[in-house]
């Protein structure tokens, strides 16, 4: 059974630091790497997807894969009161010939002023 | 990305009763999935909608309890049947555009309170 796995907080930083969230998986196959925000009674949406290994960078988000350590991570920097939210890390890879996307169960983050 | 609508936003339900959720894409996406997220969980797969074939749905999931449509490219339902209070939960639409290993996006979901 494909797991993800992440931290399920809350992570506390003050507001300007940078914040790091991290996410473990287990099935090597595994392709594509996404990061997804989630408010509080909202739905979850798109920040960051990775493919291959190395940094991708976007604004304040820089998410970090490696493959052979099938770990993925985001660091949010110069973090604001309004990154407080539920981080979802999301993995695909090929089953039974469709791309399925797996859930972690999300780091709650808490940015205080 | 995509625009996905999801109907309702919200609903009260009594037992037994059935309730159908419709999802619309504003353009043609590759592939479909309703998931769900109980309070305080992270997202579980219920299915993936197939154009014009039957559904493939994941353990636990079963169609007699689940029955999903997705006529077209655009457009699917699921339907929560002989609802229980355990269904209270929210109902999310997701679609992939490009390629299977695509950008995975939500529509802003359909909160389902059984009583």
């Amino acid at each position: 059974q494909k797991e993800v796995e992440q931290n399920s907080g809350p992570l506390s930083v003050p507001e300007g630091a940078i914040a790091s969230l991290n996410c473990t998986y287990s099935d090597r196959g595994s392709q594509s790497f996404f990061w997804y925000r989630q408010y509080s009674g909202k739905s979850p949406e798109l920040i960051m997807s990775i493919y291959s290994n190395g940094d991708k960078e976007d604004g304040r988000f820089t998410a970090q894969l490696n493959k052979a350590s099938q770990y993925v991570s985001l660091l949010i920097r110069d973090s604001q009161p309004s990154d407080s939210a539920t981080y979802l890390c999301a993995v695909k890879g090929l089953s039974g010939g469709s791309y399925i996307p797996t859930f972690g169960r999300g780091t709650s983050l808490i940015v205080h002023p | 990305s995509a625009v996905i609508s999801q109907k309702p936003s919200r609903d009260i339900c009594q037992r037994g009763t059935s309730l159908t959720i419709q999802c619309q894409v504003d353009s043609q996406v590759t592939m479909m999935f309703w998931y769900r997220q109980q309070p305080g969980q992270s997202l579980t797969l219920i299915a993936t909608a197939n154009q014009g074939s039957e559904a493939t749905y994941e353990s636990g999931f079963v169609i007699d309890k689940f029955p999903i449509s997705r006529p077209n490219l655009t457009f699917s339902t699921l339907t929560v049947s002989n609802m229980s209070p355990e269904d209270s939960s929210i109902y999310l639409c997701s679609v992939v555009t490009g390629g299977g290993d695509g950008e995975l996006f939500f529509g802003e979901g359909s909160r389902l309170t059984v009583l």
